[in-house]
């Protein structure tokens, strides 16, 4: 079993819908949990980051996690054609980041 | 600040020859830095963690000798690809962490794509 599975999609919403991006991990163990935003040929950038459980709301974005299921999530809301990219979920096993596959993002207008 | 530069940004080379790539922290001190690699469609996969003035860590199944690191310095990692290969054609790259991070936080630097003819 992979430490971190994610969905590959592609996943093709119209401008302003609300995206769901999720993920799913296998330790309990794990903490930290990570969205990165990776543009076509370029390094990912972090997008948001949560500890343990709960919510976390960044302007459009919300991370969410719940322990008990071991399923992160991603929502994107008034999702934009800018947000198109490729979304990976991550996670530290210690001090490695392991990501999940990524799920690939377009956002048509 | 958190800027992580790596040069080149792409290259082409023939096979059997030697590629090295930079990876340079520019606005911090990076105590560690961590190479990965990133085939089409798929994930990162780390091949190596490199703390400066000390031999790198290599992942299960990367050859170090065929992927040399060198971490000179609080602010360059090195990555040498010797004697490439088509199968080493893929995108590279390089995070680093600085020590005063509350959570280990890895800033990515933007990549090199290689292509072995």
């Amino acid at each position: 079993q992979k430490e971190v599975e994610q969905d590959p999609g592609p996943l093709s919403v119209p401008e302003g819908a609300i995206v769901s991006l999720n993920c799913t991990y296998s330790n309990s163990a794990f903490q930290y949990f990570m969205w990165y935003r990776q543009y076509s040929r370029k390094g990912p950038e972090l997008l948001m980051y949560t500890y343990s459980s709960g919510n976390k709301e960044d302007g459009r974005f919300t991370a969410q996690v719940d322990k008990s299921s071991k399923y992160i999530s991603l929502f994107i809301r008034d999702s934009q054609p800018s947000d198109s990219a490729t979304y990976l979920c991550a996670t530290y096993n210690t001090d490695k980041l392991i990501f999940g596959t990524g799920t690939r993002l377009q956002v048509f207008p | 600040g958190a800027v992580v530069s790596q040069h080149p940004s792409r290259v082409i080379c023939k096979s059997g020859t030697s590629v090295k790539i930079e990876c340079r922290s520019l606005d911090f001190q990076a105590t560690t830095m961590f190479w990965y690699r990133q085939f089409p469609k798929q994930s990162l996969m780390l091949m190596a963690t490199s703390n400066e003035g000390s031999k790198a860590t290599y992942e299960q199944g990367v050859e170090k000798d065929k992927f040399l690191i060198n971490h000179a310095s609080l602010t360059l990692s090195t990555l040498t690809v010797t004697s490439a290969h088509p199968e080493d054609s893929s995108f590279y790259i390089c995070s680093a962490r600085s020590a005063r991070s509350s959570y280990n936080e890895q800033f990515f630097g933007p990549g090199t794509r290689l292509t072995v003819l």
